[in-house]
């Protein structure tokens, strides 16, 4: 059973324009959030991450907002560039466990 | 400093054979952990080294998934015998706690298991 789960297999994106990307989760002892980018033949880096004692949490072009009644959260990228391309993992941890649970990716395409 | 590195980056096998990965976590780094993602879907949760315990091995697919950190340094996983099921990214992350729990990822070891 998937307790991560991106719905959004891919998206295009305009450059200039924003990039928002979702996120659900369905365990309610998830309190910390992370966002990792991951370009072809490289492993995951980290992009931003959110605890659930905030709903929001900014760094440069890239916000995450946390809708803990909803069990949502969502990434933020203004303005989009094409060096945003690549795909982007959700994943969601409960305090003490160190057990990180991603999501299955969403592959964004920024258009030039 | 170095980043996570990870050996070798592609291993392509047969079934039945044996294949060992390697990790070499960031210096300092006492957690460890190992993922695997398949074509698609999610990167998925095999196990976290703490040092050199075993933390939490709940993703081990079964038992002939060994994972070993002799030391507390750099961690191995032995895949014996290897299955068609057993291919994939296999990537490891480290981690210290002081760094708010982010992980950083080494590039993967791409299994082919013919």
């Amino acid at each position: 059973d998937q307790q991560v789960k991106q719905n959004s297999p891919s998206l295009s994106v305009q450059e200039g324009r924003i990039s928002i990307l979702n996120c659900d989760y369905t365990n309610s002892m998830f309190d910390y959030f992370l966002w990792y980018k991951k370009y072809p033949a490289e492993g995951p880096t980290f992009l931003i991450s959110i605890s659930s004692i905030k709903d929001k949490n900014e760094d440069g072009r890239f916000t995450v907002f946390l809708n803990k009644s909803a069990k949502h959260l969502s990434l933020h990228i203004v303005p989009s560039q094409p060096g945003d391309s690549a795909v982007y993992f959700c994943a969601a941890s409960a305090s003490g466990t160190y057990k990180y649970i991603f999501g299955t990716g969403t592959r964004l395409k920024v258009l030039a | 400093e170095a980043g996570v590195t990870q050996f070798p980056s592609h291993s392509v096998i047969e079934k039945g054979q044996t294949v060992t990965l390697r990790c070499d976590p960031i210096s300092g780094h006492d957690n460890l952990y190992w993922y695997r993602r398949v074509m698609g879907k999610e990167i998925k949760f095999l196990l976290h080294f703490v040092k050199e315990s075993k933390q939490d091995e709940s993703g081990m697919p079964n038992n002939r998934f060994l994972a070993e950190r002799t030391g507390g340094t750099y961690s191995t996983l032995k895949v014996q015998p290897a299955e068609l099921e057993d291919s994939g990214v296999y990537f490891c992350a480290s981690s210290q706690e002081n760094l708010g729990g982010k992980l950083f990822f080494g590039s993967g070891t791409q299994l082919s298991v013919l």
